[in-house]
C-alpha cells in the first residue's frame, strides 16, 4: 500500500541554519503531496503542498517540490526561526476510494537561539 | 477563515466506558475523517466517511468504534468500550475534494485518556 518514509529526528539547528527534511513516498497512482506542521500542545495545520510533479510547493519560507522521479518530497528552509521549533509532518492523498492522508512518523525540529 | 472545530479538547474516562467525540467539519466540505495520535507517535488514518456512509476504514478502526453524521453539520466518532490503548489524541478533518488538492483540514484534537 502507499506509504510516506521521512528522516527521524530530532533535528537540532541554530537560528538561521539551514534546513532539509527529507521525505520519500510510495504510492500506486499520482498522489498529492503535503507537510503537516504540529507546534507543541496544538493540532495538524497545513504548511504547504504540491498535487503534481514539479510542482514547488511554498508557505512561510518553506519550500518543496514534487519529484516524481525519485518518488520524493524533501522540505527546505534557508534560514530557521526559534518559532519553526515543532514536528513536521510529510503526508501523501491518493486519489482513490476514500481520499485518505497517509503520514510519516513526523520529524521534531528544535532550533535553538 | 472556515476550521473544523472538536469537542471535547480534553476527556478522562474510565476503562469500559462508552466515549463520543464531536466535530463540525467546514460546512460546504463532503468528505470527513478521524485521524488519531498516541502520544509521541504517528498519526494514524482512522476512517473516512463520504455520502452518508463509511468509504474505508483501518485495521485500528474495529467493531469498537463507529462513526454517524447525525444531522447535517456534526460529525461523531464512539467508541463503545474504552480500552487503556485508545488513550491518545483524536483528530477530525474534513475536505471538499475540490480544486484543492485533496487538502484536508483539521480540528485542534480531542486528547482522549483511559484510565
Amino acid at each position: 500500500g502507499d506509504s510516506v518514509t521521512q528522516m527521524e529526528g530530532p533535528v537540532t539547528l541554530s537560528e538561521e541554519a539551514f534546513l532539509t527534511i527529507n521525505c520519500t513516498y510510495t504510492a500506486t497512482g499520482y498522489p498529492s503531496l503535503f507537510w503537516y506542521v504540529q507546534y507543541p500542545g496544538e493540532g495538524l495545520q497545513l504548511l504547504l503542498k504540491a498535487t503534481k510533479a514539479d510542482d514547488k510547493g511554498s508557505n512561510k519560507g518553506f519550500e518543496a517540490t514534487y519529484r516524481k522521479e525519485t518518488t520524493s518530497f524533501h522540505l527546505e528552509k534557508g534560514s530557521v526561526q526559534v518559532s519553526d521549533s515543532a514536528v513536521y509532518f510529510c503526508a501523501l492523498s491518493d486519489n482513490t476510494g476514500g481520499f485518505k492522508t497517509i503520514f510519516g512518523a513526523g520529524t521534531r525540529l528544535f532550533v535553538k537561539a | 477563515e472556515p476550521e473544523v472545530t472538536q469537542t471535547p479538547s480534553h476527556q478522562v474516562t474510565q476503562m469500559g466506558q462508552e466515549v463520543i467525540l464531536r466535530c463540525v467539519p467546514i460546512s460546504n466540505h463532503l468528505y470527513f475523517y478521524w485521524y488519531r495520535q498516541i502520544l509521541g507517535q504517528k498519526v494514524e488514518f482512522l476512517v473516512s466517511f463520504y455520502n452518508n456512509e463509511i468509504s474505508e476504514k483501518s485495521e485500528i478502526f474495529d467493531d469498537q468504534f463507529s462513526v454517524e453524521r447525525p444531522d447535517g453539520s456534526n460529525f461523531t466518532l464512539k467508541i463503545r468500550s474504552t480500552k487503556l490503548e485508545d488513550s491518545a489524541m483524536y483528530f477530525c478533518a474534513s475536505s471538499d475534494r475540490g480544486a484543492t488538492g485533496n487538502t484536508i483540514y483539521f480540528g485542534e484534537g480531542s486528547w482522549l485518556t483511559v484510565v
